[in-house]
């Protein structure tokens, strides 16, 4: 069975940093590209970063490039998300997906909430 | 960036009405459509990908058509736990972009 666990969220202050992580299951981590997508509160979904199978090819969104740092750890069957200078509006529940081109896999999601 | 767009924003329907959701991308993007379903307070679930083909277990009430800008997805016989927002999301090249999402009540 196919099961992406996330974890990681939590409060934080405006300007703090967080990391998420995502623990993968039920598949060959490595064969599968992956995407972090978001959802604030009562919006829209809103894809944040991609990353290939081998960690060779990575993209995000503008709103996030400079800031947000996605990596994996095959050997782990881990994907993650570094998030450094958060504002008020990168709260959101946070979902790591796996992408066969389209997401045919997405996890529970972990809400970050930034705040003072 | 290739935005999308969907339209409507909101409908209401009955039970056993047929509804149709559009997607509109600003530049081709041949097939490369996908449709999912999020029920409030639940995870996005794929129903529909390269455009027109049925995810396995999604209900065959649930169609998908279209190429290049225009995209559809079809919901013929309503039932009560189709309540839910529908996404589109192009996924040819980066920015994935999803459209804004259409709000279906009953």
């Amino acid at each position: 069975e196919v099961q992406l666990v996330e974890s990681g969220g939590g409060l934080v202050q405006p300007g703090g940093s967080l990391r998420l992580s995502c623990k993968a299951s039920g598949f060959t981590f490595s064969s599968y590209n992956m995407k972090w997508v978001r959802q604030a509160p009562g919006e829209g979904l809103k894809w944040l970063s991609f990353i290939s199978g081998r960690g060779s090819t990575i993209n995000y969104a503008d709103s996030v490039r400079g800031r947000f740092t996605i990596s994996r750890d095959n050997a782990k069957n881990s994907l993650y998300l570094q998030m450094n200078s958060l504002r008020a509006d990168d709260t959101a529940v946070y979902y790591c997906a796996r992408a066969n081109g389209r997401i045919d896999f997405w996890g529970q999601g972990t809400l970050v909430t930034v705040s003072s | 960036d290739i935005q999308m767009t969907q339209s409507p924003s909101s409908l209401s329907a009955s039970v056993g009405d047929r509804v149709t959701i559009t997607c509109r991308a600003s530049q081709a993007i041949s097939n490369y459509l996908a449709w999912y379903q999020q029920i409030p307070g639940k995870v996005p679930k794929l129903l529909i990908y390269a455009a027109s083909t049925l995810q396995s277990g999604v209900p065959s009430r649930f169609s998908g058509s279209g190429s290049g800008t225009d995209f559809t997805l079809t919901i013929t016989s309503l039932q009560p736990e189709d309540v839910a927002t529908y996404y589109c999301q192009k996924y040819n090249s980066a920015p994935y972009s999803f459209g804004q999402g259409t709000k279906l009540e009953i």
